[in-house]
């Protein structure tokens, strides 16, 4: 089944603190991943995606197809990071995505 | 600038009545979506459509139904809306050829009451 586990519902650290947001997945094929985030009143946006092998906002996301793994990493987190974070899963050649139940970042000052 | 536009952002609605969510987008885009987000549940997708007049039901399409007569418009409709439909709905779109950006309207608060 395809699947994807965020396992944290909350998480919160202090300003410049690194951060991990788990993100883990269950699919037969080759997988496709991104991030999505919401910022409060605001639109869902994607973040990054992993065939970008990008860093976006100091965020990357590395895929681990052995532990079946798209973690979020950020070295210092910054108050603005506070959001929303949802991983996301595409599914076959559509753009119909499975999405996680996401994980809320607070950043304290 | 890319827009997925909601016309409605806060809805309350009686139990039973029939809904309409409407969705427009700018961007000529072959792929529209509505998915329903819920505290601790994520999005779910409740049905997509890959062009004028196709739709896909997603995973939670029971008590949904959908209209896409021209491209830029996606509607969505509860025929007789109940309690459990209480939630935020979004709208997205995308192109056959957007290297699988995603974009999604504000979203639209319905209550049933």
């Amino acid at each position: 089944a395809q699947r994807v586990t965020q396992p944290e519902k909350l998480l919160s650290v202090f300003k410049g603190a690194p951060v991990e947001l788990k993100c883990n997945y269950s699919y037969s094929g080759s997988p496709e991943l991104f991030w999505y985030v919401q910022y409060s009143r605001q639109r869902l946006q994607l973040l990054l995606r992993h065939i970008s092998r990008e860093s976006i906002k100091g965020f990357t996301a590395d895929l681990n197809k052995g532990e079946t793994s798209f973690h979020l990493k950020k070295p210092f987190a910054q108050e603005e990071d506070s959001a929303m974070y949802y991983c996301a899963l595409k599914r076959g050649n559509t753009d119909k995505l499975i999405f996680g139940t996401g994980t809320r970042l607070q950043v304290f000052p | 600038d890319v827009k997925v536009t909601q016309s409605s952002r806060y809805l309350v609605k009686r139990t039973g009545e029939k809904v309409f969510l409407e969705c427009v987008q700018d961007m000529d885009h072959e792929n529209m979506f509505w998915y329903r987000q819920d505290p601790g549940l994520g999005l779910r997708l409740i049905y997509f459509s890959y062009d004028v007049k196709m739709k896909e039901k997603g995973d939670i399409p029971e008590g949904y139904s959908v209209s896409r007569e021209k491209k830029e418009r996606f509607s969505l409709i509860l025929e007789s809306a109940s309690t459990n439909q209480t939630s935020m709905y979004l709208c997205a779109s995308s192109s056959h050829n957007s290297v699988n950006t995603i974009y999604f309207g504000e979203g639209s608060w319905l209550t049933v009451v």
